[in-house]
């Protein structure tokens, strides 16, 4: 049964400190996706991937924030320094996407990463 | 801007009752994707369902429905026969056709069974 894997599941870190949160994605999926979600904003977008190249950052702090795809099963976020307004729920999420017939586009989400900063 | 909107924070059902998630929808492109997923406690995203917006037929699968009506923008979800386990947040999303894969996200739906 294939599924998106994130790690950790949870994270607790002290302000400053650097964060990283990995995600594999299902095997063959082409398009790669990095969501927040807090109480607040609900679910952004962060940053998403196709075929390995970045296609949209915009709503990344970038600043502190920084993804990347080293690798076809391997995607990365970082937080350095990490603040507590950076505490949520990341999502990876992976789809394959290909815009022809019947392609729904669908995304496959992991289980998330709940990061508290303090 | 694309835009969902889910005006119901909260939704109570009866269990084996059905019950009607609303979601209306704003975009210019002509070509897009509606879905619902489900959120339960435990926090992982579920997909339920998929409308295209050039599908003909309102898409269905097993107790979900989705009330497609697309001169409203809406795309509501229908559930037949609640149970307790459906008890969750609900979110509707849209895809388009020029950015597929992004989605874009209302801020959900909660939905309580109650026996």
């Amino acid at each position: 049964d294939a599924r998106v894997t994130q790690t950790p599941r949870d994270k607790v870190t002290e302000m400053g400190q650097e964060v990283t949160m990995r995600c594999q994605p299902i095997l063959g999926h082409n398009t790669v996706f990095w969501y927040r979600q807090t109480m607040m904003q609900g679910l952004e977008l962060l940053a998403y991937f196709r075929n390995r190249a970045p296609l949209d950052d915009s709503g990344m702090p970038k600043d502190r924030f920084s993804a990347e795809m080293p690798d076809a099963t391997l995607a990365t976020l970082k937080i350095q320094p990490s603040e507590p307004r950076d505490s949520a729920v990341y999502f990876c999420a992976s789809g394959l996407v290909t815009g022809g017939a019947g392609n729904t586009g669908e995304l496959f989400f992991g289980e998330g990463s709940r990061l508290t900063v303090l | 801007a694309q835009k969902i909107t889910q005006t119901q924070p909260g939704m109570f059902v009866q269990e084996k009752e059905a019950v009607t998630l609303d979601c209306t929808y704003d975009t210019s492109d002509p070509s897009y994707g509606l879905f619902w997923y489900k959120q339960p406690s435990s926090g992982e995203m579920i997909f339920l369902i998929y409308q295209g917006s050039y599908d003909q037929q309102n898409a269905t699968e097993g107790r979900y429905s989705l009330n497609f009506q697309k001169a409203r923008k809406s795309a509501n979800l229908v559930i037949s026969a609640s149970q307790l386990g459906d008890s969750a947040m609900y979110f509707c999303a849209m895809s388009l056709g020029s950015t597929l894969g992004r989605l874009y996200f209302g801020r959900g739906t909660q939905l309580t069974v109650w026996p």
